[in-house]
């Protein structure tokens, strides 16, 4: 079936790039989304990506996609202390109306 | 103001007791979606509803059932809540035109 896989946690030093990884199993996934989620809060989209593109570029995100390997990854330049939070890899294997979800990557940022 | 607002923010209720979670959307979109949230698991999908007419089934609808009053409304029931129900609870609006879900800020639920 479909499944989506994260690391539970990243820790990284303030000011360095964080690289949070996503493996998928559905090949026939149409869009993946990366999504935060701070303390108490509810989730934030941060960005998406169609399938037919390996990577986005949106100020200090890169979001890279390996369609062969069914590997996403995002890329967090200059990590803040904002930073801090849960990060949802998603997947929708069919056309947009159920998301798949990993069960987040908590990014911890050391000073 | 918030785009998507769920009432209540945190509720506590014993076993057996009925519940109604509510949702409203100003986004205007046609698609509203129920999800529960547990640690480690990640969201799963509850109901999700395409319009006001067209309720469906998610992966763990058993225990639930819901209400779309309105495009703009959406409400998730507890007939009969159980522990195992306690959770963080979303609800989240799409276009149909849109690949983007967008999310309310949770409500925490705990069955005592």
């Amino acid at each position: 079936g479909e499944d989506v896989e994260q690391s539970l946690f990243l820790s990284v030093r303030e000011g360095d790039s964080s690289v949070i990884n996503c493996t998928y199993t559905d090949s026939s996934s149409t869009y993946l989304y990366w999504y935060k989620q701070e303390p108490g809060a509810g989730l934030q989209l941060l960005t998406y990506i169609f399938s037919n593109m390996d990577m986005k570029q949106d100020q200090r995100l890169t979001v890279l996609l390996n369609k062969k390997d069914k590997h996403l990854s995002l890329r967090i330049a200059d990590t803040q202390t904002g930073d801090s939070a849960i990060y949802f890899c998603a997947e929708s294997p069919r056309s947009n109306y159920q998301l798949i979800w990993g069960a987040g990557t908590k990014l911890i940022i050391k000073p | 103001d918030a785009d998507v607002t769920q009432t209540p923010r945190n509720r506590i209720t014993k076993t057996g007791k009925r519940i109604m979670l509510e949702c409203s959307q100003t986004k205007g979109h046609d698609r509203m979606y129920w999800y529960r949230q547990d640690p480690g698991l990640g969201l799963r999908l509850i109901y999700y509803s395409f319009d006001v007419k067209d309720i469906n089934k998610g992966e763990i609808s058993d225990g639930y059932s819901v209400s779309r009053q309105a495009q703009a409304k959406f409400s998730l029931s507890l007939e009969s809540a159980i522990p195992n129900q306690t959770a963080l609870y979303f609800c989240a609006t799409s276009d149909s035109d849109r690949p983007e879900q967008y999310f309310g800020p949770g409500t925490r639920l705990t069955v005592t």
